[in-house]
């Protein structure tokens, strides 16, 4: 399963844009990038998920590099229920497809 | 309507004990998992069925034993519990877009 790096935490303020990052320097060419994240006491939620080209839905966008290497999460304008552990994760097309989570990134919103 | 809803929420039980988890999705998806999450918030899959057939096992004790009726339900069997077995258990069921996972089972072995 190839790997994703993720910050540990991140900090934002309500109501402005946030950008999570996510490095992916092994995906190879069939790979999904998907985005999950778990709000406390909850059970993972998903997000969005993208091949190549940036993707935009209610809740956020997806920007993915040229090279497809790393990817960013956008939040266009996180509120207090945005604080959570976002998990970006690599998704193949064949096989099984599991989701494989790493540590993702908690997300702490001040108010 | 919830999509994925697994039953109990919370299970306290003690060593030794065989308890089960009951999931059941009315999303009409042919696959479903179960994963754990630890208490150092680790998600890790277990299983995974597809059309009611395991595709997935990933190296999880004998002790542990899903079971699938039907492509609505996987349930989670538990034999012999051991502390170590404490955790949040979350079934989902997807497809390849995307997953939709239940609320959880916090099982606490004592």
């Amino acid at each position: 399963d190839a790997k994703t790096t993720q910050p540990n935490s991140m900090e934002s303020n309500e109501e402005e844009p946030v950008h999570l990052p996510c490095n992916h320097s092994t995906i190879s060419g069939t790979d999904y990038i998907h985005w999950y994240r778990q709000l406390p006491s909850q059970g993972p939620e998903y997000v969005i998920h993208g091949l190549t080209s940036n993707v935009n839905n209610r809740m956020a966008s997806l920007a993915i590099a040229e090279d497809r290497k790393s990817s960013t999460l956008i939040l266009h304008r996180a509120t207090l229920r945005d604080a959570a552990v976002y998990y970006c994760i690599l998704r193949g097309i064949q096989g099984a497809q599991k989701l494989v989570f790493g540590q993702g990134t908690r997300l702490t919103i001040n108010p | 309507d919830t999509a994925v809803s697994q039953t109990p929420k919370y299970l306290v039980t003690q060593m030794g004990n065989d308890k089960s988890i009951k999931c059941e999705q009315n999303l009409g998806h042919d696959t479903m998992y179960w994963y754990k999450q630890d208490s150092k918030k680790f998600l890790k899959i277990m299983f995974s069925y597809n059309n009611k057939e395991l595709i997935i096992n990933e190296t999880v004790p004998n002790r542990f034993s899903p079971k699938s009726p039907d492509k609505a339900h996987l349930n989670l069997h538990i034999n012999s519990l051991e502390l170590g077995d404490s955790a949040v258990y979350f079934c989902a069921s997807g497809r390849a877009s995307e997953a939709f996972f239940g609320q959880g089972t916090r099982l606490t072995v004592v």
